[in-house]
């Protein structure tokens, strides 16, 4: 059965540093999608991609967020410098289309020091 | 491969009706968390209701309630008086025990509250 993945499965960085991490969605999806959660919160919806380009973002999509889809498979969500409240567990997802299921990813957990 | 599944891919209701969203999970734990969370087309998630796995009393909040059979591994929402408010994307998630960090979401059902 499909799934999507995400890399690394942990991530430890210095505060300001970037990161990038990584998501491979089902192969034929259109859509993709990245959330968060920070520790012992509620799930928070960042941003949706569609067509090469960003669809939807929330108020927590800032400057410091970019995403991209470099190469036809993967689809990665940088942060640029990243601060202590970026620690989190990010969640990628995809989907055929915009109104059908969507398939999420192990996560990738992130900590700034 | 996905732990939670929720095999009602769409939904609809008549405004007033009851409508319930199924979900089965995958685990070996026996302490663990269970969610639904509603999306609008607003993209946001919202957390409806949330259910400890040690807990045998169903969860309510308001409209919404949940049937949880631990023993069968299932998790339905039940929504009462139905509003067009709740159209919306279901997302039912679980988590184990004191792993916050570790949570896996169902596929989603599409619920179409109509007029």
């Amino acid at each position: 059965e499909p799934e999507v993945t995400q890399t690394p499965s942990h991530q430890v960085t210095q505060m300001g540093q970037e990161v990038i991490l990584r998501c491979v969605p089902i192969s034929n999806h259109l859509y993709f999608y990245w959330y968060r959660q920070i520790l012992g919160q509620k799930v928070e919806f960042l941003v949706s991609f569609y067509n090469n380009e960003i669809s939807e973002k929330s108020e927590i999509f800032d400057d410091q967020f970019s995403v991209e889809r470099p190469d036809g498979s993967n689809f990665t969500l940088k942060i640029r410098s990243t601060k202590l409240e970026d620690s989190a567990m990010y969640f990628c997802a995809s989907t055929r289309g915009s109104y059908n299921e969507q398939f999420f990813g192990p996560g990738t957990r992130l900590t700034v020091l | 491969a996905q732990t939670v599944t929720q095999s009602q891919p769409e939904m609809s209701v008549q405004e007033a009706e009851t409508v319930t969203l199924s979900c089965t999970y995958d685990t070996s734990e026996s302490n663990y968390y269970l969610f639904w969370y509603k999306q609008p087309p607003s993209r946001q998630m919202i957390l409806v209701i949330r259910q400890e796995a040690y807990k045998q009393q169903n969860a309510t909040e308001n409209r919404f309630s949940v049937n949880f059979q631990k023993a069968a591994k299932s998790f339905s929402l039940k929504i009462s008086d139905s509003q067009l408010g709740d159209t919306a994307m279901y997302f039912c998630a679980f988590m184990k025990h004191l792993e916050e960090d570790d949570m896996r979401f169902g596929a989603g059902t599409r619920l179409t509250v109509k007029p």
